[in-house]
């Protein structure tokens, strides 16, 4: 099974930080974790890749636990932009397994 | 540059008949997928393409779906004979080749209507 387990959705209040989390308690020792996020009626986008470290990008940081069971998107300063579906995905064989994401929604 | 590009948009057909879709990946991009996305649902993978060879296809029903991939570059995937629990958003994806955790880069997708 390589699904990952995300709150069905969150909100969170406009120029706030957010943190999403996943957890992903079957993970190997060779699966990447990967955040997409799904804006309305448009195709998923990435959003950053991590395997032990945490990671940092220009959209958001992955902060990865110890154990790598579990794992935060943070998003540090949300805009009523980022309102979307958010996808954690293990990597597995190569392929990206979908689930149905955690839904964010930025109150303003 | 210009991002993967899909058509149509929106397509509305009745049962039993045929649909195609259309996908040109980002330049450069040798690996292509196709997904197929229900509502309230992640994408699932349908098929993927390693320049013209099919390199997964397990997901893919073949006895109305099929796809392809000429020259390795232009996709079409298609639905015959289409049925109504095909109703659904078909994404298509590309990739640079080499790497599992390469980024995939997803076009708007085509939002099929089966009547």
């Amino acid at each position: 099974d390589a699904k990952t387990t995300q709150p069905n959705s969150m909100e969170s209040n406009e120029e706030e930080p957010v943190h999403l989390p996943c957890n992903h308690s079957t993970i190997s020792g060779t699966d990447y974790i990967h955040w997409y996020r799904q804006l309305p009626s448009q195709g998923p986008e990435y959003v950053i890749h991590g395997l032990t470290s945490n990671v940092n990008n220009r959209m958001a940081s992955l902060a990865i636990a110890e154990d790598r069971k579990s794992s935060t998107l943070i998003l540090h300063r949300a805009t009523l932009r980022d309102a979307a579906v958010y996808y954690c995905i293990r990597l597995r064989n190569e392929k990206l397994t979908f689930g149905t994401g955690t839904r964010l929604t930025i109150i303003p | 540059e210009a991002g993967v590009v899909q058509s149509p948009r929106y397509k509305i057909i009745e049962k039993k008949q045929p649909v195609a879709f259309w996908c040109n990946p980002i330049s450069g991009h040798n690996t292509l997928y196709w997904y197929l996305q229900n509502l309230g649902q992640g994408p699932e993978l349908l098929i993927r393409y390693e320049n013209e060879e099919a390199v997964d296809d397990s997901q893919l029903p073949k006895d109305r779906f099929s796809a392809e991939r000429l020259k390795g570059v232009d996709s079409t995937l298609k639905i015959q004979p289409a049925e109504l629990g095909d109703s659904a958003v078909y994404l298509c994806a590309s990739s640079l080749g080499g790497r599992a955790y390469n980024e995939q880069f997803f076009g708007p997708g085509t939002r099929l209507t089966v009547l």
